[in-house]
């Protein structure tokens, strides 16, 4: 079965501009939850999808949003990067709601 | 609020010994996860503990949680080179809308 795929890997973008991550989760998995990790600030829970509907954030300003498609893929926008924004930014997927968590490998983003 | 907190953040051993990493949190949780991450590498579940007195093992890793006490171990037997990496634990509950808080890390070195 194929792991979870996070594209890009690497991303260099510049203040004020927005940026898409894209996600494919797991087959026949249905949760998507996205995580951004940062030196400082650990581990902080953004947002989770089950079945293309958002249903939990978390404490992220607006520029933050994300969607779920049909077949499961996700994809989270950062509008007007700031360079507090630079981040691994994670991808996990689960059959149903925080089960066991299968994490993909991340793209890091740098704000210059 | 809930709130994670490990100790310790960092940690040295040699190999062959015994160590224990403390996950401490504030309110009542529903599940309490471990999540190993090697350096540059994402997340990698180990072990979901639901329960009071929940112990699970996996080859030198032992993880248990005391829901009265709102604590989980993670207690590493003999260690190993292999094992070193940085090390997190995650709870979530109603009380967080069931997102995932997660602690700030245990970065475990073992050295030969």
């Amino acid at each position: 079965k194929a792991g979870v795929t996070q594209t890009p890997r690497y991303l260099i973008k510049t203040r004020g501009q927005q940026v898409t991550l894209s996600c494919s989760p797991i087959s026949g998995h249905r949760s998507v939850s996205w995580y951004q990790q940062t030196p400082g600030q650990g581990l902080q829970f953004l947002f989770e999808y089950f079945s293309e509907t958002q249903r939990n954030k978390g404490n992220f300003p607006g520029r933050f949003s994300g969607r779920q498609f049909s077949n499961s893929r996700s994809e989270m926008n950062v509008s007007t990067l700031e360079l507090g924004d630079s981040a691994l930014y994670l991808c996990a997927s689960s059959f149903r709601n925080n089960e066991k968590l299968f994490f993909g490998s991340g793209t890091q983003l740098s704000v210059l | 609020e809930l709130k994670v907190e490990q100790n310790p953040l960092f940690l040295s051993m040699q190999e062959g010994k015994n160590y224990t990493i403390y996950c401490n949190y504030s309110t009542t949780s529903d599940r309490l996860y471990w999540y190993r991450q090697d350096p540059g590498k994402s997340l990698e579940s180990l072990f979901v503990l639901l329960s009071n007195g929940a112990v699970k093992q996996e080859g030198r890793l032992m993880a248990s949680l005391d829901t009265k006490a709102r604590l989980s171990t993670l207690h590493i037997t003999a260690a190993v080179h292999d094992l070193s990496a940085t090390y997190f634990c995650a709870v979530d509950s109603a009380r967080s809308n069931y997102q995932l808080i997660w602690g700030a890390g245990t970065k475990l070195i073992i050295k030969p």
